[in-house]
């Protein structure tokens, strides 16, 4: 199995809402990873999870909170979101730091 | 400011043409790869090359890596229109850090 995959695909969420993205990856992947991504712009690292510690936190706001239970799963808790998160929320995953990544398919979140 | 710069932004060729994007940055890297992105779905890797690497070959696809220049480039030779997509590098550097150059947007004409 060499996909990541990603559910929701899409999401509205209003401001007060309480949401999780989830990804999971069945390629024995040791890192994990969490991007933003703005319309007609390069993904943005947020997290990094490596052998399930958190490893760099790209100063995302509180309102994210990421979270991994095990070694195939990273989900993303969002409260109190803002309409400037809406963006495509991608998962990636790598055997090492600095490896090669694959990408899940995006969550595209809309926040109103 | 981001690690990866990109040129073009956009680049518009006709099938069976060659393209070529040029990615700069600005620290020392550990690797830098290229990724391919279809109208906003998840990224393709596409080629990982090494710092102590100049070349590299994979299909249709020529990465070259000058660490002196702090540059890289990547070629398709023969386009399709099914290469149409966003393009972009990643570099790492030593503290495992991913950033992203801007992209290159390609459109293939048919």
């Amino acid at each position: 199995d060499t996909e990541v995959t990603q559910t929701p695909k899409h999401l509205v969420m209003g401001m007060t809402n309480k949401k999780s993205l989830k990804c999971e990856q069945h390629m024995g992947h040791r890192a994990m990873y969490w991007y933003k991504q703005k319309a007609k712009k390069p993904p943005e690292l947020m997290f990094v999870y490596s052998y399930e510690k958190l490893s760099i936190n790209e100063s995302v706001p509180s309102r994210f909170s990421p979270e991994c239970p095990n070694s195939s799963l990273l989900n993303l808790h969002l409260h109190a979101l803002q309409p400037e998160d809406s963006a495509l929320y991608l998962c990636a995953s790598s055997q090492a730091l600095a490896e090669t990544q694959y990408f899940g398919p995006g969550t595209r979140l809309l926040v109103l | 400011s981001q690690q990866g710069e990109e040129d073009p932004q956009a680049l518009s060729i006709q099938e069976g043409e060659n393209a070529t994007m040029n990615c700069s940055y600005k620290t020392s890297i550990n690797n830098l790869q290229w990724y391919r992105q279809n109208s906003g779905r998840g990224l393709v890797h596409l080629i990982l090359i090494r710092s102590n690497e100049r070349e590299k070959h994979s299909g249709r696809l020529r990465v070259t890596l000058d660490t002196s220049k702090k540059s890289s480039s990547l070629l398709i030779t023969a386009s399709r229109a099914a290469d149409t997509a966003s393009y972009f590098c990643a570099t790492h550097t030593g503290g495992f850090k991913t950033i992203f150059g801007a992209g290159t947007r390609l459109f293939v004409k048919a």
